[in-house]
């Protein structure tokens, strides 16, 4: 019972080419992240979905297209990849409350992408 | 804004050592702190919480405490093992945001020595 899960877990691919990362979590949350982690383990927001709708889009190469196509899952399409592409993305998922106070984000176990 | 600094690693400390690592905090309301942890290879779990000032957050022996007076959240543990090298990341949430998004400081290796 994965609250979060990602797939694939790592992908090795040619600078150019179009990949996907699928994320699900099946603990009923309303709220989906996708985050970039660096090769420094800075963390780095990319995009937010709530009842699938985009809520938090930060500065991101237009490559990058996250679909979400229910509450439970959110992907992340990349097109034409490139070698600064490369590093360990990760999807959480939360329930945002009124007045956010535990406003806690689950975490999926990342998906590492490597471009060469 | 918001934002998170917490000291910069790497630490590295002996089996049984006393561990701090430093985290402060700005933020334009009132936040809501954590302490993540992000074992080799995994995901970031959440390793302990505060929600108001003086409110203390413990786990596995750690302990945080939300200070306001000086918007700090510092994480201690009296003894470490080496089972706690990871990378520790502080971060908050702003009460009342209806994003929920998290701000995460810049993350810190610990690793411990038998």
């Amino acid at each position: 019972d994965t609250a979060v899960s990602q797939t694939p877990k790592y992908l090795v691919t040619q600078m150019g080419n179009d990949k996907s990362i699928k994320c699900e979590q099946n603990l009923g949350h309303d709220t989906m992240y996708w985050y970039k982690q660096d090769s420094k383990k800075f963390l780095k927001i990319m995009f937010s979905y709530n009842n699938k709708e985009l809520i938090i889009n930060e500065t991101v190469p237009n490559r990058f297209s996250p679909k979400s196509p229910d509450k439970a899952h959110l992907n992340l399409h990349i097109n034409s990849l490139e070698l600064g592409d490369s590093a360990v993305y990760f999807c959480a998922s939360s329930q945002v409350r009124a007045g956010g106070q535990n406003n806690e984000q689950f975490f999926g176990p990342g998906t590492r992408l490597t471009v060469l | 804004g918001n934002s998170v600094t917490q000291m910069e690693g790497p630490v590295t400390l002996s089996e049984e050592a006393f561990l701090t690592i430093n985290c402060t905090y700005t933020a334009t309301g009132y936040p809501s702190l954590f302490w993540y942890v992000q074992y080799p290879g995994e995901g970031l779990q959440l390793l302990l919480k505060a929600t108001k000032a003086d409110d203390k957050g413990s786990n596995k022996g750690f302990e945080a405490t939300y200070r306001k007076e000086t918007t700090s959240f510092h994480l201690e543990k009296g003894s470490v093992q080496v089972s706690d090298s990871a990378v520790y990341f502080c971060a908050l949430v702003e009460r009342g945001s209806t994003l929920g998004r998290l701000y995460f400081g810049r993350g810190t290796q610990l690793t411990v020595w038998p």
